[in-house]
């Protein structure tokens, strides 16, 4: 079974641009996540999506969005980019269980976004 | 409110030697799992165990075993017989949903030769 992946793997932006990230989950995972990692930070929860919809959301400001298609795939769109979004973004896709019943995630390799 | 807490920022084990990485946590939610995770430099985020929270015993998978102190609340990471591939940034996690994931701001492992 192929993993999750993630396109592009590097991306280098400027202040004020937008920038969209790919993740293309494992065959049958219907939830994807999305991260942001940095060093000051560590690891903060995006999004998460299941069924094409967004099922929970971190504490990102608007210009963070994504989405998800009926595929599974899912895409995150972050717009205005500032100095501070520098970091390794990544997606993590599972099952998606809930209750007494929970999967673990699996996570791409992860984009590595700069901004200039 | 959710929150992991991981107190050892960097750890060193010398090669065949066993390490425990802390992770405690703290949740109202009766019910959620804990995972732990390993993020070698090259960025991937790599599952390692899984415990839920009313499993009676201890997880183990390989040279992995997650120490549950449910009263505690402390899943500590035991690692046997560490290997110089061992070495990388360690992450607990915690779900109470399955859809959500908290996590901890990890723990450097470096095993010595």
């Amino acid at each position: 079974k192929a993993g999750v992946t993630q396109t592009p793997r590097y991306l280098i932006k400027t202040r004020g641009q937008q920038v969209t990230l790919s993740c293309s989950p494992i065959s049958g995972h219907r939830s994807v996540s999305w991260y942001q990692q940095t060093p000051g930070q560590g690891l903060q929860f995006l999004f998460e999506y299941f069924s094409e919809t967004q099922r929970n959301k971190g504490n990102f400001p608007g210009r963070f969005s994504g989405r998800q298609f009926s595929n599974s795939r899912s895409e995150m769109n972050v717009s205005t980019l500032e100095l501070g979004d520098s970091a390794l973004y990544l997606c993590a896709s599972s099952l998606g269980g809930g209750g007494r019943v929970l999967y673990e995630q699996f996570f791409g390799p992860g984009t590595r976004l700069t901004v200039l | 409110a959710q929150k992991i807490t991981q107190t050892q920022p960097g750890m060193f084990v010398q090669e065949k030697e066993a390490v425990t990485l802390d992770c405690t946590y703290d949740t109202s939610d009766p019910s959620y799992g804990l995972f732990w995770y390993k993020q070698p430099s090259s960025g991937e985020m790599i599952f390692l165990i899984y415990q839920g929270s009313y499993d009676q015993q201890n997880a183990t998978e390989g040279r992995y075993s997650l120490n549950f102190q449910k009263a505690r609340k402390s899943a500590n990471l035991v690692i046997s017989a560490s290997q110089l591939g061992d070495s990388a940034m360690y992450f607990c996690a915690m779900s109470p949903t399955g859809n959500q994931f908290y996590f901890g701001t990890g723990t450097s492992l470096t095993v010595i030769p």
